[in-house]
């Protein structure tokens, strides 16, 4: 089966305190993982590839293939990450299949 | 603005009713496709075209709705004899459709069906 499990609906931080929201994926093949981002009224757009393995406002995000987690991580969060966050896979055809997501609250 | 673009934002229509969404890319995309979301879950797929071809459809996406890209460029999304269940954001998203490659999403169509 093709799943991806993001397991904290919302997750409530104060500044300056590290983030890691939890994604966890099923697929047979070779996993090309995403996270997306949708700030506030704003349309859904990437944060990070795995495969590019590059950090974007200071987020990274590792794929562990034993563990199949794409966690995504941040040291010091801060009240501009706050935010619906999405764990996607691409699958065949380059359809996306998308966790629930995770609501991050970031708290002055 | 050069990104996806999607009309009409909002949609409110009554059950029974027909509605259409239209889907304008990014120019030089050749991959477009459709999802739907509803409330408290992520982005759903339900087909893609490569240029005007429809490659897949979801199981989502029942008899009563239908999907073109007649010239390879913009896509339109048709439900027909709506249902209250069909109440959902509608997002369209393109890509180059090469491997590799991401997928820039539009703003959604929120369709309400009383």
């Amino acid at each position: 089966a093709q799943r991806v499990t993001q397991p904290e609906k919302l997750l409530s931080v104060f500044k300056g305190a590290p983030v890691e929201l939890k994604c966890n994926y099923s697929y047979s093949g070779s996993p090309e993982l995403f996270w997306y981002v949708q700030y506030s009224r704003q349309r859904l757009q990437l944060l990070l590839r795995h495969i590019s393995r590059e950090s974007i406002k200071g987020f990274t995000a590792d794929l562990n293939k034993g563990e199949t987690s794409f966690h995504l991580k941040k040291p010091f969060a801060q009240e501009e990450d706050s935010a619906m966050y999405y764990c996607a896979l691409k699958v065949g055809g380059g359809k996306l299949i998308f966790g629930q997501g995770t609501e991050l609250s970031v708290k002055p | 603005d050069t990104g996806v673009s999607q009309d009409p934002r909002h949609k409110i229509t009554k059950r029974g009713q027909n509605v259409t969404f239209r889907c304008d890319p990014i120019s030089e995309h050749n991959r477009l496709y459709w999802y739907r979301q509803t409330l408290g879950q992520g982005p759903e797929f339900l087909t893609y075209f490569q240029n005007e071809a429809q490659l897949e459809k979801s199981r989502l996406l029942s008899d009563r709705f239908s999907a073109e890209r007649p010239k390879g460029s913009f896509s339109t999304l048709e439900i027909q004899r709506t249902e209250q269940g069909d109440s959902a954001m509608y997002l369209c998203a393109s890509s180059l459709g090469q491997l590799g490659d991401t997928q820039y999403f539009g703003p959604g169509t929120r369709l309400t069906v009383l």
